[in-house]
């Protein structure tokens, strides 16, 4: 079955650090991908997608590119800041069937001054 | 448009007690899900209504049971809480069905069952 693959946290950086969380995914045909973040206490927000291969999903200086050769959707930051600190989830939804949310475990980013 | 709303915020429940969750978007979206959340896990899903007047069952559906009310509301009920139900439940909605449709989510319920 489809399944999302993410590095396990807790991620600590110091602030203005480069900031990687690693995706990998498996999933027939040809999946749209998905980071999501969550702010303690509060839902999942889409953080930005990607819909075909080698499309880049940005948005708030975060950045992941869909690499279909190695099934990856590396989430990239610059420069974190601490109110970047929260929880993200990889996700995908499979282009075949009922679209259903598949997620990773999530990876939580600790961001310190 | 206030999104997605979920009720209650928080509840405690004692083993074999009954329950439900409240869910509705103002959206117009087709499509609503409910998702549990545990440490380590992520989010699973529990149910799911592609349109209303349908409910298929999602990835963990044993011991909850759903209701499309209309197509605004989508309630997830437990009839016997027990304490492995102790989690963080989502509801989301999604306008269409293209995958890359962006789903919503409400803000969670805290459900601790002792």
């Amino acid at each position: 079955g489809d399944s999302v693959t993410q590095m396990e946290g807790p991620v600590t950086l110091s602030e203005e650090a480069f900031l990687t969380i690693n995706c990998t995914y498996t999933a027939t045909g040809y999946p749209s991908l998905f980071w999501y973040v969550q702010y303690p206490g509060e839902g999942l927000q889409l953080l930005l997608k990607a819909t075909k291969a080698d499309d880049k999903g940005s948005n708030k200086g975060f950045e992941a590119t869909y690499r279909k050769e190695t099934t990856s959707f590396h989430l990239e930051k610059g420069s974190v800041q601490v109110s970047d600190s929260a929880v993200y989830f990889c996700a995908l939804i499979a282009n075949t069937g009922f679209q259903k949310l598949v997620f990773g475990t999530g990876t939580r980013l600790l961001v310190s001054p | 448009n206030a999104g997605v709303t979920q009720t209650p915020k928080f509840q405690v429940l004692k083993t074999g007690q009954s329950m439900t969750l409240q869910c509705a978007q103002d959206m117009n979206h087709n499509s609503m899900y409910w998702y549990r959340q545990d440490p380590g896990m992520g989010l699973r899903l529990i149910y799911y209504s592609a349109s209303e007047g349908t409910t298929d069952k999602g990835e963990v559906p044993n011991g909850y049971n759903v209701s499309r009310l209309n197509k605004r509301e989508f309630s997830l009920r437990l009839e016997s809480a027990a304490p492995s139900q102790t989690s963080v439940y989502f509801c989301a909605s999604i306008k269409g069905q293209g995958a890359a449709e962006t789903q919503y989510f409400g803000p969670g319920t805290r459900l601790l069952v002792l």
